[in-house]
């Protein structure tokens, strides 16, 4: 049973391009969150994807985008790149919005580094 | 509003010693509290959770957790070190039922020989 697979595992990008990374969740599981690990922190929520559609958002800019697909894939969308931006992100899924007896699982996640 | 806050950022401890780590939370509703452990280079796996009921959880790997209303605390704790629990282990909590969740910034835990 594969876990929540992400791509690429690793990217370096320049200021100012845009990028897309890639989540397929955890067979079985409908929903897709995206979290934003930058080095020596703990992980930020950035948004949360449930029928295709952004169900919850964290403080990030509208730089930050994303999609579903109807088979529960998502993509994380960053435009106009910063430094700041440089960090591991995390995709977690999960069955449902509202039960916590469906725990999250994360993938591995994606090291983006802008230079 | 909620927030996580866990106290030492790096904990070390001899093997067969005792482990804890700290967290507290603040949060405006009854919360939902989570423990991660992070290994280099890989994504966070769920150790143990709050969500109702018992106050003392247990977990996987011999973790277990205590939920302290009145101190606003969720300490991990395993009797015995192993070297194998040498991680980052991260404290969450969710006040709502979207399963957002706020992490505090982490402890790296050494474990020595």
């Amino acid at each position: 049973d594969a876990g929540v697979t992400q791509s690429p595992t690793h990217l370096i990008k320049t200021r100012g391009q845009q990028v897309t990374l890639r989540c397929s969740p955890k067979s079985g599981h409908d929903t897709v969150s995206w979290y934003q690990q930058a080095l020596g922190q703990g992980p930020q929520f950035i948004f949360q994807y449930y029928e295709e559609e952004e169900r919850q958002r964290g403080n990030f800019p509208d730089r930050f985008s994303g999609h579903q697909f109807p088979n529960y894939s998502s993509e994380l969308n960053v435009n106009a790149l910063l430094l700041g931006d440089s960090a591991l992100y995390l995709c977690a899924s999960t069955l449902g919005t509202t039960s916590y007896n469906s725990p999250l699982h994360f993938g591995n996640g994606t090291r983006l580094t802008v230079t | 509003a909620q927030s996580v806050t866990q106290l030492g950022s790096h904990v070390s401890v001899s093997e067969g010693a005792l482990v804890l780590l700290r967290c507290n939370y603040s949060s405006s509703v009854p919360p939902y509290l989570f423990w991660y452990v992070q290994y280099p280079n890989q994504g966070l796996q769920l150790l143990l959770k709050y969500t109702t009921g018992a106050t003392l959880v247990k977990g996987i790997n011999g973790f277990e957790a205590e939920f302290k209303k009145s101190e606003t605390s969720f300490h991990l704790t395993k009797p015995s070190a192993h070297m194998s629990d040498a991680a980052e282990y991260f404290c969450a909590v969710s006040s709502t039922g979207r399963r957002a969740l706020t992490f505090g910034s982490g402890t790296r835990l050494q474990v020595q020989p």
